[in-house]
């Protein structure tokens, strides 16, 4: 099947730094990539969707200039946390359609800010 | 706005029973319907999908039920394992390439040896 990957797999950080995750389809390409976040015992929330060649569309409630989303090619897009802060811990997946309504998940990345 | 239930959040139950998760969606216009595995601390693993037009699929154990018109799905896992110990996530499409997905809150499975 597709595999998404996700770079890296867990971050430590200070509070005000800024933090990037990659994520990467490894097999195919995808115009479109989706950002989400997840607390502990919760389901994934929608934070954004990347597309290539355009803006990201965030979802309401998401600071679009704290969560920067960059899809710089049809493999790869980048979610860069800036300033973070101890709240924006958190679990954060990417996913890719490979197809019609087929979507398939990175890893995710682990963020834990100091 | 589409909302996805999951019943029950949470099943502990003795190695080798047979049980349903069931899902629910409060808008039948739907793309497909996903069920999806977490292992803690992990990402996604891809369990059945069901495209509107059918009524369910199968894989090994897995069997997935989709009744669009009334807007319910269950997967059900026959003589379930310890390693089937996982949070166990449905998610519904709201159309084809790049539409997203919007997801239940799980339901957390304990299989006990």
């Amino acid at each position: 099947g597709a595999v998404v990957s996700q770079h890296p797999s867990w971050v430590i950080c200070k509070s005000g730094t800024s933090v990037k995750i990659e994520c990467r389809s490894l097999d195919f390409q995808a115009t479109t990539m989706f950002w989400y976040r997840q607390f502990p015992k919760q389901s994934l929330m929608l934070m954004a969707t990347s597309n290539e060649g355009s803006k990201a569309t965030y979802e309401q409630g998401v600071e679009k200039d704290k969560f920067l989303i960059n899809h710089a090619s049809l493999t790869l897009s980048t979610l860069t946390v800036t300033s973070a802060h101890p709240e924006d811990s958190s679990f954060y997946i990417c996913s890719a359609p490979q197809r019609e309504g087929v979507q398939y998940f990175g890893p995710g990345t682990r963020l834990t800010v100091l | 706005k589409q909302e996805v239930t999951q019943i029950p959040a949470a099943l502990s139950v003795p190695e080798g029973e047979n049980l349903v998760l069931n899902c629910s969606f409060t808008d039948s216009a739907i793309y497909n319907l996903q069920w999806f595995r977490q292992d803690p601390g992990k990402g996604l693993t891809s369990l059945l999908l069901i495209q509107s037009s059918q009524r369910e699929q199968t894989s090994g154990r897995l069997n997935a039920s989709l009744d669009k018109s009334s807007g319910r799905s269950t997967l059900y896992i026959a003589a379930s394992q310890p390693g089937d110990s996982a949070t166990y996530l449905c998610a519904v499409s709201l159309g084809g390439y790049g539409n997203k997905l919007v997801f239940g809150a799980g339901t957390i499975l304990r299989v006990k040896s």
